[in-house]
């Protein structure tokens, strides 16, 4: 079947732009994380959806990341007023209820100019 | 401070020579274990995970690893690598037991020279 798919693969924007990342899970996948991969920071965990609980947002750096999961299913990530520090690979990862797998989508390539 | 060390950043093998990479935890209770591997411009792959119980485990592309509770240690083996196993690893943390989120080594880029 189909995995995770996120959308752009890359993107390009200037600084101080608004930018959305998109994640198409796996369906019937109910939990959904973010995560973003950089050089400087490694692998880090953004934020957590599961259901119809309130998203686990501990990990997102600033008040300029949010995210949204719409009908437990497609969720966007949007950073405001981007930074250079926001370069990074976005993943977005699924996971079945009664697994622990995550199954991570290829990521969207995102660099501020 | 809690964390996951992966301590070796680049590791060459030939192909046909067995591989071992190296990660430690640093938690007060055993947490669940995994190893993901990523190869260029690709997503995550799962490899293995340990829960608890046989602290061997085997997992897909004839990896294994091997949990030493007494060293903090999960370190991922392979008998004989291929070349396209050429690749990086991560071994990665569920510290809450809840699939939560995962915490993540620094990672090790593997080169397989032929």
């Amino acid at each position: 079947g189909a995995g995770v798919s996120q959308s752009p693969s890359n993107k390009v924007t200037e600084k101080g732009k608004d930018v959305e990342l998109r994640c198409d899970p796996i369906s019937g996948h109910t939990a959904l994380y973010w995560y973003r991969q950089s050089l400087g920071q490694g692998l880090e965990f953004l934020i957590y959806f599961q259901g119809n609980s309130a998203p686990d947002k501990s990990g997102l750096p600033s008040d300029r990341f949010s995210a949204e999961r719409t009908g437990g299913s497609v969720s966007t990530l949007t950073i405001q007023r981007t930074q250079q520090e926001d370069s990074a690979v976005y993943l977005c990862a699924s996971r079945a209820g009664h697994s622990y797998e995550q199954y991570f989508g290829p990521g969207t390539r995102l660099t501020v100019t | 401070a809690q964390s996951v060390t992966q301590p070796d950043i680049h590791i060459t093998v030939s192909e046909g020579a067995s591989l071992e990479l190296r990660c430690n935890y640093s938690y007060g209770a055993t947490p669940y274990l995994f190893w993901y591997v990523q190869s260029p411009g690709q997503g995550l792959q799962l490899l293995l995970k340990y829960f608890s119980g046989d602290t061997l485990v085997q997992g897909i592309k004839g990896f294994e690893a091997e949990f030493k509770r007494s060293q903090s240690s999960f370190n991922l083996r392979k008998p004989s690598v291929h070349w396209s196993d050429a690749a990086e690893y991560f071994c990665a943390v569920d510290v809450t037991g809840t699939a939560s989120k995962l915490t993540f080594g620094t990672g090790t880029r593997l080169q397989v020279t032929l």
